[in-house]
Order: structure tokens, then sequence, then C-alpha cells
């Protein structure tokens, strides 16, 4: 079957680094992608990776390995709005996404 | 208005009612989703449009009907709903459908059945 897995919740301090982890059993593979989710919001688009390595966008980065089935997403300078789930999706053979259950970051002061 | 758009925002109805969630999307794309969002638990697909044409059906139970009149607009017309069935539902939109193209979602609809 396919499955994503990624940690129920995490709880980090405002102005540190957190890394939320990704690992995936998929058939096939077309890309991975990380979405944010407020509370009662929408799952907004982080970041998109295909190919093995870091992608840095601003505060935000996505890291891919395709051999282990594995991404991460580090947030740096954590800021108290970025308290929300974090949602792992990756696109299969059939292009259609795989989603985790979502990682609940809660930032403290 | 812009993006994607989705009334109401909160529904509560009993088993017996008859309902319909209604999805607007403004970004001109081709491919339009249905997911229902439980608590801790993976985004479940339900239905899949592409050019007003459904695509996919996960064997979804057939108290939820889908309805896709044209390309920006889809509905989900809800009958003799369990409780079980309470969660948010979000609707989501694509240039085209598969692909590797980002999803954007509405806002969702949060449906209680009582």
């Amino acid at each position: 079957g396919q499955n994503i897995d990624q940690p129920t919740e995490m709880t980090a301090t405002e102005g540190a680094i957190v890394q939320i982890n990704c690992t995936y059993q998929t058939s096939g593979f077309n890309g991975l992608f990380w979405y944010q989710q407020h509370a009662g919001e929408a799952p907004t688009f982080l970041s998109y990776n295909v190919l093995d390595g870091l992608e840095e966008k601003g505060r935000f980065s996505s890291f891919l390995s395709r051999s282990k089935g594995y991404s991460y997403l580090l947030l740096k300078e954590l800021q108290m709005k970025d308290s929300a789930s974090y949602l792992c999706a990756v696109s299969d053979s059939n292009y259609q996404l795989i989603w985790g259950a979502g990682t609940k970051l809660i930032i403290k002061p | 208005e812009t993006g994607v758009t989705q009334t109401p925002r909160h529904l509560v109805m009993g088993m017996t009612n008859k309902k319909s969630l209604k999805c607007e999307q403004h970004l001109g794309h081709n491919a339009m989703y249905w997911y229902k969002q439980s608590a801790k638990k993976p985004l479940e697909l339900m239905f899949v449009y592409s050019l007003e044409e459904r695509v996919e059906n996960n064997s979804v139970p057939s108290r939820f009907s889908p309805e896709c009149p044209n390309s920006s607009h889809l509905f989900l017309h809800l009958h003799t709903l369990q409780p079980e069935d309470s969660a948010l539902y979000l609707c989501a939109s694509s240039p085209v459908r598969g692909g590797t193209d980002t999803q954007y979602f509405g806002p969702g609809t949060r449906l209680t059945v009582l």
C-alpha cells in the first residue's frame, strides 16, 4: 500500500529552528509537496521537490532524498504565526496526491 | 474575488436533511477536487473533475453526489448523511488534472451531522 508518515505534533520555541520529517512509500514518484494549514483555514502551498537536494525559500527550506523515501521541511527563525499544521504529500505514478496526516507545530514564546 | 471560495463555511444538518456545498474557482483552472479532512487523518480524495467530466470517484458512498456544471463551479450534494460524515470538506483546483501542478484549496466547509 501507499503510505506517508510524519510526526503528529511538534513543539518549538520562537526564534529557534525546527525540522519536520516526512517518509513515504508510494507506487512511483512524481514529486513531493509541503503545505501549511492554519486552524480553520485552507492548506496553502509551501514547496515542491522532485530532484534530490535542498530547496530554500526564505525562512523555509525543503529537502528530498528519493533513494531514502525521505523529505524534511526546515523552518528557521520561528515566529508565532508559524503555528500551524504542515502537510506532506507525494505525487504517485498516476499523478495522484497521497497525503500524510499532517504535523501540528506549536510555537511557544 | 480571487482564488477558491466555498460556501457555506459551516453547516449543521440532521441525518434526514438534504444540503449542498458549493465551490467556485476564479483561477481559470481545468481540474477541481473534493477532499474530506477528518481530525488527525490524511486528506481523503473524494472526487476529481477534469474539464467538467468526473474522472475519479474513490469509493465514496452514494449519499455524496458531486456536480460540475462548468469548469468554475463544483457542488457536493448531501443526503441522508451519517454522524461519521462530520468533517471539513475541502475543494481544490489545479491548472490540469494530475501533472505536478500545485493544487489551490478553498477554506473548506465544516460539516456537523447530528
